[in-house]
């Protein structure tokens, strides 16, 4: 257990629609990073949150938002969902800002329909 | 820009040693991390190298040579609970995100 958690594991919805997925870091923790993957595909990372501000941006969609709150859990938004959405996300925390080793949670899968 | 490459697939037997290969082209280095990821779960760390050489973990040894952008996890004494993607990852600097390689799928047969 790497104390990471995220909610909901499974979430099927159909296109067009809107989803948020919850992640809560590591006590202690500060930076919460949102990931990606698709089936056969690498980790896609998405964004970074450090201690409520947003430092750092991957390939994520304009579609795609996400913010972390003053009890520095994190919520994905992820909007207008389309069929290529469903993948594995996976939100990691890690201690400092810099490079440092991230805990992984145990993901959400969504599958769009 | 950033580049990792890893194989894609690897085959091993039980028992045996087994290296993963990893290079990668960073503006900055910062380390280098391997993950180890098993279908469908979250990665967990295995190892990060910051200095050129050889760290032994255990049945795991991670190495790294910055000059020639090269890394390499090293797997002894195979068990089947290894059967799983490995994955090098390497920050693009200091304060920022971290960039994964594709992973390498391990198969190890008994």
């Amino acid at each position: 257990d790497s104390g990471v958690t995220q909610t909901p594991k499974h979430l099927i919805t159909a296109t067009g629609q809107r989803v948020t997925l919850r992640c809560s870091p590591r006590s202690g923790d500060l930076s919460v990073y949102w990931y990606q993957q698709s089936l056969d595909q690498g980790l896609q990372f998405l964004i970074q949150y450090y201690n409520g501000e947003e430092r750092a941006k991957g390939n994520i969609l304009e579609r795609f938002s996400a913010q972390q709150f003053p009890d520095l859990h994190s919520e994905l938004n992820l909007s207008s969902l389309e069929l290529g959405d469903s993948a594995l996300y996976f939100c990691a925390s890690s201690s400092s800002l810099s490079a440092d080793t991230q805990y992984f949670g145990p993901g959400t899968r969504l599958t769009v329909l | 820009g950033q580049n990792i490459d890893q194989p894609t697939e690897m085959t091993a037997t039980e028992g045996a040693i087994v290296q993963i290969n990893c290079t990668y082209q960073t503006s900055g280095f910062n380390g280098l991390f391997w993950y180890q990821q098993h279908a469908g779960e979250a990665p967990t760390f295995l190892s990060y190298n910051v200095l050129d050489g050889l760290e032994e973990k255990g049945r795991f040894s991670s190495f790294l040579s910055r000059s020639k952008g090269y890394s390499y996890l090293l797997l002894k004494e195979l068990q089947m609970k290894d059967s799983a993607s490995y994955l090098c990852a390497v920050p693009q600097n200091r304060d920022d995100k971290i960039i994964f390689g594709k992973g390498t799928r391990l198969h190890i047969l008994p």
